[in-house]
């Protein structure tokens, strides 16, 4: 298994709050991605990178921003958590263009 | 219209059949990706293919070009294949994204 880690697993918040999601990998891996999936629409990108403060919009981006200060680790925010963001969230690494992208344990969101 | 189709949404067998599941997709595509996701689990690649045919264990993955059309096969199917399986492309270079299908849910039962 490539060494993603997803943290937390499980969240729990309030409508109007800020919640950040980490991705963390230990392959150096160049590129990262973050993927929400819900019922009825499957997995989605929001947000990826291409390295270190390198990032961009995925086909659901709106509500999201993102941060990679540095190699290992990507963040993914909800600036203000709305209940539509209550998903399933997904990271994703991939070491070259043409190598398998592997995915983290993902992290279940309620937003209440 | 989703770019990224399988078929069937739904698939239930019983162990030893032999199982195929579809995908096609609408645009044209640089590789495809077959995933599996287990209950509750984590996903997990199983192939990725530009062309041809992919063999690992008891599973097979074709792919036509032509027909922008690719099979995932499980011979002699196991209840422990059961789970979610995901078709995804990706088209041109694009940073390695991903469009995903919808999924296709199997159940083997013993």
């Amino acid at each position: 298994d490539a060494g993603i880690t997803q943290s937390p697993r499980h969240k729990v918040t309030e409508t109007g709050t800020p919640v950040t999601l980490r991705c963390h990998q230990t392959e150096n891996h160049r590129y990262m991605y973050w993927y929400r999936q819900d019922p009825g629409h499957g997995l989605r990108l929001i947000h990826y990178s291409y390295g270190v403060k390198d990032t961009d919009k995925g086909e659901v981006s709106d509500g999201y921003s993102v941060s990679r200060s540095k190699t290992e680790d990507f963040l993914l925010t909800l600036e203000s958590a709305t209940s539509s963001q209550t998903s399933v969230y997904f990271c994703a690494i991939k070491k070259g263009l043409w190598e398998t992208q592997y995915f983290g344990p993902g992290t279940r969101l309620l937003v209440l | 219209k989703n770019e990224v189709e399988q078929s069937p949404q739904n698939l239930t067998a019983q162990e030893g059949e032999f199982i195929t599941i579809n995908c096609s997709y609408s645009v044209g595509i640089s590789a495809l990706h077959w995933l599996q996701q287990h209950p509750g689990g984590g996903i997990v690649s199983l192939f990725m293919l530009s062309s041809g045919k992919k063999k690992h264990g008891r599973l097979i993955a074709t792919i036509n070009i032509q027909e922008k059309h690719s099979s995932l096969h499980i011979t002699a199917s196991h209840p422990r294949d059961s789970a979610v399986y995901i078709c995804a492309v990706r088209m041109g270079t694009s940073y390695g994204k991903l469009t995903f299908g919808q999924g296709t849910i199997l159940t083997v039962h013993p």
